[in-house]
């Protein structure tokens, strides 16, 4: 099946650590893309990333940072940094240049900082 | 800035009726136009996607796009119960393949 997997589904963050959220694509696809979501509120994206190894800064980047080694694969790590990083956390990808860049969304990770 | 704005809601509707999302946007390039719907603690899913002026319909939803007034609509008819959700609607921009996400219509079909 072609998709696109987040794991872990939840995650528990203590104050001051870094942790890393997976996001995998099978779907070929050339775009991918990190948004958080605060309850009652859109999306906001985070980073961006067209093509390998090369990604961009999104409206939130600042206590974030990403990586884009494979095309299959554009992990998050929320960092020490980010001082409100409780979210709901969304990883996309597109195809970019078709004839619709339609994003299709991953299940999700829901970040908790304890 | 772009922006795309979505009443919150809730809309709440009977079982059978038709609903009638609706989402404004501020750039006049924008070309590409989504739907999607998210359940409670779920991730966003695409209903459907519009480009040209006029209605798209598929299946009992019906998307609607009127550029000249820069809004773009999704009506539900026959509404269900597992049809309540939170709707987004996105928009993206000629030559870019960055959408703007509104807040999300909350949508309550009641039996």
């Amino acid at each position: 099946d072609g998709g696109i997997t987040q794991s872990p589904k939840y995650l528990f963050r203590k104050e001051g650590q870094n942790v890393t959220l997976s996001c995998e694509q099978n779907l070929n696809h050339d775009a991918m893309y990190w948004y958080r979501q605060d309850p009652g509120q859109g999306l906001r994206l985070i980073y961006y990333s067209q093509i390998v190894n090369d990604f961009q800064k999104g409206d939130i980047a600042e206590g974030y940072s990403v990586s884009r080694e494979k095309k299959e694969s554009f992990p998050l790590t929320v960092t020490s940094a980010q001082k409100n990083p409780t979210a709901f956390y969304l990883c996309a990808s597109s195809i970019v240049g078709g004839h619709t860049d339609t994003q299709y969304f991953g299940p999700g990770t829901r970040l908790t900082v304890l | 800035q772009k922006e795309v704005e979505q009443n919150s809601g809730p809309l709440s509707v009977p079982e059978g009726a038709i609903a009638s999302l609706n989402c404004t946007y501020s750039d006049r390039g924008s070309q590409s136009f989504f739907w999607y719907r998210q359940y409670s603690g779920k991730s966003p899913e695409l209903i459907m996607f519009i480009y040209s002026n006029g209605d798209k319909e598929d299946g009992r939803f019906t998307a609607q796009l009127n550029k000249a007034s820069q809004y773009v609509s999704l009506l539900i008819r026959d509404s269900q119960p597992s049809d309540s959700a939170t709707y987004l609607c996105a928009v993206m921009s000629g030559g870019s393949y960055i959408p703007t996400f509104g807040r999300g219509t909350s949508l309550i079909v009641h039996p």
